[in-house]
């Protein structure tokens, strides 16, 4: 079975421009979580959905900074505008439900380079 | 609030002897306790996790954890290292209950010299 998959696996783009990451979720699951992983901060919870709604928030760091859902299996994460210490890799995770005993599986990430 | 505590960022084993990485955590409520591997430029994979029942639990790879109450500890072990383990592993923590959030330790990067 495929995994969850993330596009792209790099990028890298000059400050001030916008910036889409993409993650498609394991077939089946209806949760889905963006991470995000730096050296100073490790892994930091974004957003969490359950059934295409968003849940829980409170990581996001600010407004440029927007998550959605368009459909049950795909969610894009946006950057707009994008700052150097935006530089991170971006993780999205699913999971089979959001009960506490459901593990979550994760992508292989973006590794993201604001110049 | 749950937290994680990971001792020791980094850990080098030779190759054959045991691995040792140390999780305790902070619950106010039964925990459910995960171990997660995360190899070079790959995601984080589930090694392992505690839910409820037995409190040690098997992995893959030959990896286990206990779980013991009464350290606030989930230690993770392997009996014999291999070339392939290092990687950098991540105790987390769910709090049992809510939704499936997981709060993470720091991480512990394991190295295996021959």
């Amino acid at each position: 079975d495929a995994g969850v998959i993330q596009s792209p696996r790099h990028e890298v783009t000059e400050m001030g421009q916008e910036v889409t990451l993409r993650c498609k979720l394991i077939s089946g699951h209806n949760s889905l979580f963006w991470y995000r992983q730096t050296m100073m901060r490790g892994l930091e919870l974004l957003i969490y959905f359950n059934n295409n709604v968003p849940i829980d928030d409170s990581g996001m760091p600010e407004d440029r900074f927007s998550a959605k859902m368009p459909n049950a299996s795909f969610s894009t994460l946006k950057i707009q505008p994008s700052e150097p210490r935006d530089s991170a890799v971006y993780f999205c995770a699913s999971s089979q439900g959001g009960d506490s005993n459901q593990p979550q599986h994760f992508g292989d990430g973006t590794r993201l380079s604001i110049l | 609030a749950q937290s994680v505590t990971q001792l020791g960022s980094h850990v080098s084993v030779s190759e054959g002897a045991l691995v040792l990485l140390r999780c305790n955590y902070s619950s106010s409520v039964p925990p459910y306790l995960f171990w997660y591997v995360q190899y070079p430029n790959q995601g984080l994979q589930l090694l392992l996790k505690y839910t409820t029942g037995a409190t040690l639990v098997k992995g893959i790879n030959g990896f286990e954890a206990e779980f013991k109450k009464s350290e606030t500890s989930f230690h993770l072990t392997k009996p014999s290292a291999h070339m392939s383990d290092a990687a950098e592993y991540f105790c987390a923590v769910i709090h049992s209950g809510g939704y499936n959030k997981l709060i993470f330790g720091a991480g512990t990067r394991l190295a295996v010299h021959p």
